[in-house]
């Protein structure tokens, strides 16, 4: 069966350092790969998209990594913040249809001062 | 410029009853989506419209739900005999076309709780 795989724990790291953050799938050939931040009561919020012949994509303090052998994307923040605590959500876009996300669960970000 | 909308902001209804949810998406997006969110789980897809038509109606889970966009902008989700296990965050998200590469924007959901 497919499946999207995001640690279900928290991630506590220190104000400065780099976050990392995992997605797994299974059973899937995705197109592209999006990441997006949800605040607590809020809608997600698309971050960044990379697509299945990229490796990597970088914005200001993220950077995404794609690795389609091993069926992973890595999601990092660099110099991170308390502002940047959330919930961290990878997407899934198959081609071939309605180029609808499948969303993991996301994984809890906390970041101490 | 104005975001995505949804109303109300929370809805609590008996089981049994009907329950009408609004979008109001960004202005020009020709695509609107309808997701469904459990607590601890990612957004799980129900529906997307293109302009007035549904496109892809597939995650919808029964009959009970249905959806219209009659002029292709505003659209409402509509759940007749709703359940307790219809409780969830609904939400709704806008996109200017359906490429997979296309921004989708997402509003901040209706919190929907079925006594």
């Amino acid at each position: 069966s497919q499946k999207i795989e995001q640690n279900s724990e928290a991630l506590n790291i220190q104000e400065g350092k780099t976050a990392t953050l995992t997605c797994n799938y299974t059973n899937y050939s995705p197109a592209y790969l999006q990441w997006y931040r949800q605040d607590p009561g809020r809608g997600p919020v698309f971050l960044l998209l990379i697509r299945e012949n990229e490796k990597e994509k970088r914005k200001e303090r993220l950077k995404v990594t794609f690795d389609t052998t091993l069926k992973q994307s890595l999601f990092h923040i660099t110099a991170s913040q308390p502002a940047d605590s959330a919930t961290y959500l990878c997407a899934l876009v198959t081609s071939g249809g309605s180029y609808i996300p499948t969303f993991g669960r996301g994984t809890s970000l906390i970041v101490h001062p | 410029g104005a975001g995505v909308s949804q109303t109300p902001s929370n809805k609590v209804t008996e089981k049994g009853k009907y329950v009408e949810l609004r979008c109001d998406p960004i202005s020009g997006h020709t695509a609107l989506y309808w997701y469904r969110q459990s607590l601890g789980q990612g957004p799980e897809f129900l529906i997307y419209f293109q302009g007035t038509g549904a496109a892809d109606d597939s995650g919808l889970p029964n009959d009970r739900f249905f959806a219209v966009r009659p002029e292709g902008s505003v659209s409402t989700l509509k759940i007749q005999r709703t359940e307790r296990g219809d409780s969830a965050v609904y939400l709704c998200a806008s996109s200017f076309g359906n490429s997979g590469m296309d921004t989708q924007y997402f509003g901040p959901g209706t919190r929907l709780t079925v006594l």
